[in-house]
């Protein structure tokens, strides 16, 4: 149990492109979504926290109109990197908590690049 | 400010031998702690994780954790490393109340030699 999936697992795009990931929780229903991003060798940076039904919270730093959030089910959150930049070519990944309170199961990542 | 710390950047063991991933932790109040593991290209997969109550966790692929107050340490065990185990491990806390956002530390790299 608590299993969350991402789509794509790898996505190549062109400057300038938008991209979407989708995180889904498959065997729960997931009340809280967060999203990070990891670079080479280093740990995880918490983006955003997103709630079913509502905005999503951004941490100091992230540009919520690049990197926008959709929790629109229980199961589905997604974040859509817009006019992407080389500089966003990145890991993220995401996590979601519903079954087991204060435990964050996390997804298999998506691997950007971004040319 | 609340962190979470891991002193090993990299651990080198041999298959078979002990192993010891060290974990501290800096909260104002006990928090609740976890150890994930993450494969090369993957996302993190728990290992186990600490509430409250028996300050030995066991946890899933043989690890085991326990929890010190007193040194405000939370490290990793396994008593025999398979060469399986070789990957990138975090220790990561919440604060009770958090809002449950993790605070992760640096990592550790594990290398097993067979």
């Amino acid at each position: 149990g608590a299993v969350v999936s991402q789509h794509p697992s790898r996505v190549i795009c062109k400057s300038g492109t938008s991209v979407k990931i989708e995180c889904r929780s498959l065997d729960f229903q997931a009340t809280t979504m967060f999203w990070y991003r990891q670079f080479p060798k280093q740990s995880l940076m918490l983006m955003a926290t997103s709630n079913e039904g509502s905005k999503a919270t951004y941490e100091q730093g992230v540009e919520k109109d690049k990197f926008l959030i959709n929790h629109a089910s229980l199961t589905l959150s997604t974040l859509t990197v817009t006019s992407a930049h080389p500089e966003d070519s990145s890991f993220y990944i995401c996590s979601a908590i519903g079954r087991t309170p204060d435990t964050q199961y996390f997804g298999p990542g998506t691997r950007l690049t971004v040319l | 400010a609340q962190s979470v710390t891991q002193p090993d950047i990299h651990i080198t063991v041999s298959e078979g031998a002990s192993l010891e991933l060290r974990c501290n932790y800096s909260y104002g109040a006990t928090p609740y702690l976890f150890w994930y593991v993450q494969s090369p290209g993957q996302g993190l997969q728990l290992l186990l994780k600490y509430f409250s109550g028996d300050t030995l966790v066991q946890g899933i692929k043989g690890f085991e954790a326990e929890f010190k107050r007193s040194q405000s340490s939370f490290n990793l065990r396994k008593p025999s490393v398979h060469w399986s185990d070789a990957a990138e491990y975090f220790c990561a806390g919440v604060a009770p109340g958090g809002g449950n956002k993790l605070t992760f530390g640096t990592g550790t790299q594990l290398k097993v030699e067979l």
